[in-house]
């Protein structure tokens, strides 16, 4: 079935390192993908998307690309802030709901 | 413009209880939905709703219940609250079709005892 696979958490880096987040998908056809975020306290709120393969989305410096051969998003960041600490959740357009990730939890030390 | 918003933010119960988690957007979106968040499971789809008037179960719907009232409200019952109910809740909205970009309040945070 329709499954997203996250790279398990949580990541700890320091300021100003690269970040790369795993992220692959089980789907039929050729869904749109999401990155999403969830800062402290707060709901998620969108990264970035791509709607079709090849397609780079990128937002606030993380960039992803829609990999239609290895059926993956992974989300990368050439240097990471304190600021970027959250947890990020990789999803997919199902046939009537989004399909999630369970989640990564990345903190940022400086 | 206040986006998605619910209430209330936080809320303990008793076992046996029941309450409502009330859900508003403003953006004139079609489609609304409720998810709970539970530790290393990511969110999981409670009901969502198409449109005005329409609902429909989604991967966790026993013990809950749902009214979409009009186009802007969305609401999630708890009849009998048991302690695996004990979960922070997501309602989301998102402008037309099921699957598109959501756009999520800032939660409900439920205890129950």
């Amino acid at each position: 079935g329709d499954s997203v696979t996250q790279m398990e958490g949580p990541v700890t880096l320091s300021e100003e390192a690269c970040l790369t987040i795993n992220c692959t998908y089980t789907a039929t056809g050729y869904p749109s993908l999401f990155w999403y975020v969830q800062y402290p306290g707060e709901g998620l709120q969108l990264l970035l998307k791509a709607t079709k393969a090849d397609d780079k989305g990128s937002n606030k410096g993380f960039e992803a690309t829609y990999r239609k051969e290895t059926t993956s998003f992974h989300l990368e960041k050439g240097s990471v802030q304190v600021s970027d600490s959250a947890v990020y959740f990789c999803a997919f357009q199902g046939a009537q709901k989004l399909v999630f990730g369970q989640g990564t939890r990345l903190t940022i030390n400086p | 413009n206040a986006g998605v918003t619910q209430t209330p933010k936080f809320q303990v119960l008793k076992t046996g209880q029941s309450m409502t988690l009330q859900c508003a957007q403003d953006m004139n979106h079609n489609s609304m939905y409720w998810y709970r968040q539970d530790p290393g499971m990511g969110l999981r789809l409670i009901y969502y709703s198409a449109s005005e008037g329409t609902t429909d179960k989604g991967e966790v719907p026993n013990g809950y219940n749902v009214s979409r009232l009009n186009k802007r409200e969305f609401s999630l019952r708890l009849e009998s609250a048991a302690p695996s109910q004990t979960s922070v809740y997501f309602c989301a909205s998102s402008p037309g079709g099921l699957g598109e970009t959501q756009y999520f309040g800032p939660g409900t945070r439920l205890l129950v005892l």
